[in-house]
């Protein structure tokens, strides 16, 4: 398995600009998580998703986040408009969930740098 | 509430010696513990996990950790650092009674001095 898949790895835009970070977990993971990561708050869970269906999204910042999981192998995470304060590494993970035995696998993440 | 501390935020440990990355945790139910490493530019990566059983866990690259339930504590350790351990380690704890949710703590970042 190629593990969980971010696209685009870096991105550059300007303040104000629709962002779209896409994430493929891994097949047959019934989980999805979205992370930040900044140097200032450290690792925050942003939503999850259960079945493609959002369970908590408690940690998305503000309505300039979104997320959708149309499916079981694709989820988009959306700013618009983006604000260079949502400069942060973005990291997607998936997991099962039958067990507890079960970890979280992470992608490599997206950097994304907002001008 | 569930929860999962890391007191220090910086670890400095010379090549050789053992090292200790210390975690805390606060769960409602049983814990369910786990250790992530993060290498510069990379994501996290599963080092090893803590379900039922021996007390002491081994995993990836030689790393172990300990859980003690009377100090809920869930440290990590080595017995003889290498330089390429240096990066930062977090500890996270899975409560499957809110709804499968992992939540890490704030990172430690270990360096290893050659």
């Amino acid at each position: 398995d190629a593990g969980v898949i971010q696209s685009p790895r870096h991105e550059v835009t300007e303040m104000g600009q629709e962002v779209t970070l896409r994430c493929k977990p891994i097949s047959g993971h019934d989980y999805l998580f979205w992370y930040r990561q900044t140097m200032m708050r450290g690792l925050e869970l942003l939503i999850y998703f259960n079945n493609n269906v959002p369970i908590d999204d408690s940690g998305m910042p503000e309505d300039r986040f979104s997320a959708k999981m149309p499916n079981a192998s694709f989820s988009t995470l959306k700013i618009q408009p983006s604000e260079p304060r949502d400069s942060a590494v973005y990291f997607c993970a998936s997991s099962l969930a039958g067990t507890p035995q079960e970890t979280q696998y992470f992608g490599p993440g997206t950097r994304l740098l907002v001008l | 509430a569930q929860s999962v501390a890391q007191p220090e935020d910086q670890v400095n440990v010379a090549e050789g010696n053992p090292l200790t990355v210390k975690c805390t945790y606060s769960v409602s139910g049983n814990p369910y513990l786990f250790w992530y490493v993060q290498y510069p530019n990379r994501g996290l990566q599963f080092l090893l996990k803590y379900i039922t059983g021996d007390n002491l866990v081994k995993g990836s690259y030689g790393f172990e950790a300990e859980f003690n339930k009377s100090q809920t504590s869930f440290h990590l350790k080595k017995p003889s650092a290498l330089v390429s351990d240096s990066a930062l380690y977090f500890c996270a704890v899975r409560d499957m009674n809110t709804g499968n949710q992992f939540y890490f703590g704030t990172g430690t970042s270990l360096t290893v001095i050659p």
